[in-house]
């Protein structure tokens, strides 16, 4: 199995930074690559995929980029509504993985 | 709307089964693969299993295939999933998700089933 890794895997920051959060695969997977935003309590929420396309709905602060093995997702403008935990997930192969999380908190 | 509602979660013990199903709304229900993904208590979030539009073709990942089933009956709008012989490592809320073409991301999740399995 393609094994994810997030880094940092959490870290505290103030309204109004810029944010950057990496996901690493143990193989090239291309740009098979999805980053989530979840909430306490609530559902994943689609934000990227294929490595940098943006979900319909999702505001232009949110941004990816990568392709192969290193990926990006950047908050250029952190917003308080933006306070969560963001996963990434690629679907090159069987079975679909994901990383272990990144959780944006609050400075 | 899309929309996507889990139901049949609860207690159950070792050993025991259980069926969640989730109903769909708002799109063509048939034309879409549907997957369970589950997030253990604190947990993150591990992809279970899948299931293409037709029902032709199925998928699980490893720690559950040969317990867990995943089907649909496209004329109710509904997707399943039986779970036999379930473990205390199973223990999670599990969520339905929508996958379109062009990819296995997951465009559109329900709000979760929570399964306990416990003595």
């Amino acid at each position: 199995a393609i094994r994810m890794t997030q880094s940092p895997s959490s870290l505290s920051a103030s309204t109004g930074d810029r944010v950057t959060i990496t996901c690493r695969a143990s193989q090239g997977i291309s740009n098979y690559l999805a980053w989530y935003q979840q909430k306490p309590g609530k559902a994943p929420k689609l934000l990227i995929y294929g490595a940098s396309t943006l979900q319909s709905g999702v505001p232009s602060r949110f941004s990816g980029s990568g392709s192969g093995t290193d990926f990006t997702l950047t908050i250029s403008w952190l917003q308080s509504e933006d306070f969560a935990t963001y996963y990434c997930q690629q679907y090159y192969n069987y079975p679909l993985t994901f990383g272990g999380g990144t959780k944006v908190e609050i400075k | 709307e899309v929309q996507l509602l889990e139901s049949g979660g609860g207690l159950v013990q070792p050993g025991g089964s259980l069926r969640l199903s989730c109903a769909a709304s708002g799109f063509t229900f048939s034309t879409y693969a549907m997957y369970w993904v589950r997030q253990s208590p604190g947990k993150g979030l591990e992809w279970v299993s899948g299931i293409t539009g037709s029902g032709g073709a199925t998928y699980y990942t490893d720690s559950v295939r040969g317990r867990f089933t995943i089907s649909r009956d496209n004329s109710r709008n509904t997707l399943y999933l039986q779970m036999n012989s379930l473990r205390a490592e199973d223990t999670a809320v599990y969520y339905c998700a929508r996958v379109p073409a062009g990819g296995d991301r997951f465009d559109f999740w329900g709000q979760g089933a929570l399964l306990t399995v416990s003595s």
